[in-house]
């Protein structure tokens, strides 16, 4: 089974740091995707990558940004991490064509 | 533009089957459906997926109307672990790679 893997369960960091979300996936997928989830506003997107230094944005890419430097690493980096980007980040990762998504088990994001 | 509507809630008792409604009366020809469930606290799990003939895999079955306006997923024998928000989506399979939730429908397995 494709697993991907996101570093951390839970992380609290303060206003202002710079935070790094990590994702890593096992099965050679040649897309990878950014989402964070609210309350009420389900699950947006922020970034997505078809290939190695390849990224596109999403609907919510203010204040995000985002590496892929290898095929089966995909970064999420907050520049400068603000209370309003507390929430759930999901990372996700696809071959593509009519396949489906796999996720990861998210990030729990608080920003204090 | 939502591109799905679904009921925000449903109930079902356990071992009775549970039918997912979801319109999606502006589908275009090459769009497929897609069905994904989120347990509490956990990623999103893809279920199944179909363009036009009904679909079935250990997980569930998706029946699409012949117009292709609207679909019912169909969990045969609902169980408490079933208890989950469930996604359709519908997108273009080649080109379009970003897949977009909507509110989904949370539905609750009641013994």
């Amino acid at each position: 089974d494709v697993k991907v893997t996101q570093s951390s369960r839970y992380l609290v960091k303060r206003t202002g740091e710079k935070v790094f979300l990590e994702c890593v996936q096992d099965m050679d997928h040649e897309n990878m995707f950014w989402y964070r989830q609210d309350p009420g506003l389900g699950l947006r997107l922020i970034y997505f990558s078809y290939d190695v230094k390849m990224k596109e944005k999403g609907d919510i890419p203010e204040g995000y940004s985002v590496s892929r430097e290898k095929k089966e690493r995909f970064s999420l980096i907050l520049e400068s991490a603000s209370t309003n980007q507390t929430s759930m980040y999901l990372c996700a990762s696809s071959t593509g064509g009519t396949y489906g998504y796999t996720f990861g088990s998210g990030t729990r994001l608080t920003v204090v | 533009d939502a591109k799905t509507t679904q009921p925000p809630s449903m109930d079902c008792a356990e071992g009775r089957a549970a039918n997912l409604p979801c319109n999606h009366s502006t589908i275009s020809g090459n769009e497929y459906v897609y069905w994904y469930r989120q347990i509490h606290s956990q990623g999103p799990q893809y279920i199944i997926h179909g363009l036009k003939n009904n679909e079935t895999n250990e997980m569930a079955s998706l029946i699409i109307t012949e117009d292709r306006k609207s679909s019912t997923l169909i969990l045969p024998h609902a169980t408490l672990r079933d208890t989950a928000v469930y996604y359709c989506i519908v997108r273009v399979s080649q080109g379009d790679n970003d897949m977009r939730f909507g509110a989904g429908t949370r539905l609750t397995v009641k013994p």
